[in-house]
């Protein structure tokens, strides 16, 4: 069974910092990785989606970068600003098809002005 | 473009009662279709998925159902709510395959009573 851990589970750093979130999985057959913000009480946003044959996605600010063999992918913001402040979750599709994402707990990130 | 509804925003209901979710996709043909659930202190579970009218497929045994009577309509539904059902409950959509990119709703806040 797949399971994915978000570390770490909070984070509060000033504005203007560079940071690194992470993501691990225990099953390395996976067909695709997302990366998702959710602010609170609001759904999900899709930030980076990376196929599983892809090291790196970049989105503006955001990189996400892969690494299956280990089960590893960080999420690296740049230059962060107070409106990045939100959870953000990192999700694998483990299964073809229609099969759906299985999630980890999230990291809730804080940046101060 | 397309775009995804989930209705009602937020519903209190007591335990015991009926329950009703409806999600509806915009600008699209066949999705697949997702239900997901994020109760407290847990991550996003899967609940169902379902690739076409009619079709679902259930991960999690539980008190709910949910049923596609139309092509881009999902309904989650239960028979008695049980305090335990209380959540956030989230609809996603994708297309079919492995490499797809999940896209999900506003969500739905049931607390029951």
């Amino acid at each position: 069974k797949q399971e994915v851990t978000q570390i770490p589970a909070a984070l509060s750093v000033p504005e203007g910092e560079n940071l690194v979130l992470n993501c691990s999985f225990t099953d390395s057959a996976i067909y695709n990785l997302q990366w998702f913000r959710q602010d609170p009480g609001k759904g999900l946003t899709s930030l980076l989606l990376i196929q599983s044959s892809q090291r790196e996605q970049t989105s503006g600010r955001l990189n996400a970068s892969l690494d299956k063999s280990s089960g590893r992918s960080t999420l690296y913001i740049a230059a962060s600003q107070p409106g990045d402040s939100a959870t953000y979750l990192c999700a694998v599709r483990t299964g073809g098809g229609a099969d759906g994402l299985t999630f980890g707990k999230g990291t809730h990130l804080i940046i101060q002005p | 473009s397309q775009t995804i509804h989930q209705w009602p925003a937020t519903l209190v209901q007591p335990v015991g009662s009926p329950l009703s979710l409806e999600c509806t996709v915009e600008g699209t043909s066949n999705p697949n279709l997702y239900w997901y659930r994020q109760a407290a202190g847990r991550g996003l579970q899967l609940l169902f998925y379902s690739v076409g009218i009619g079709q679902i497929s259930s991960e999690v045994p539980q008190n709910l159902s949910a049923s596609r009577p139309q092509d881009r309509q999902f309904i989650l539904s239960s028979k008695k709510l049980l305090l335990s059902d209380s959540g956030f409950y989230l609809c996603a959509w994708s297309v079919y395959g492995g490499w797809s990119e999940q896209y999900f709703g506003p969500g739905t806040r049931l607390t029951v009573t």
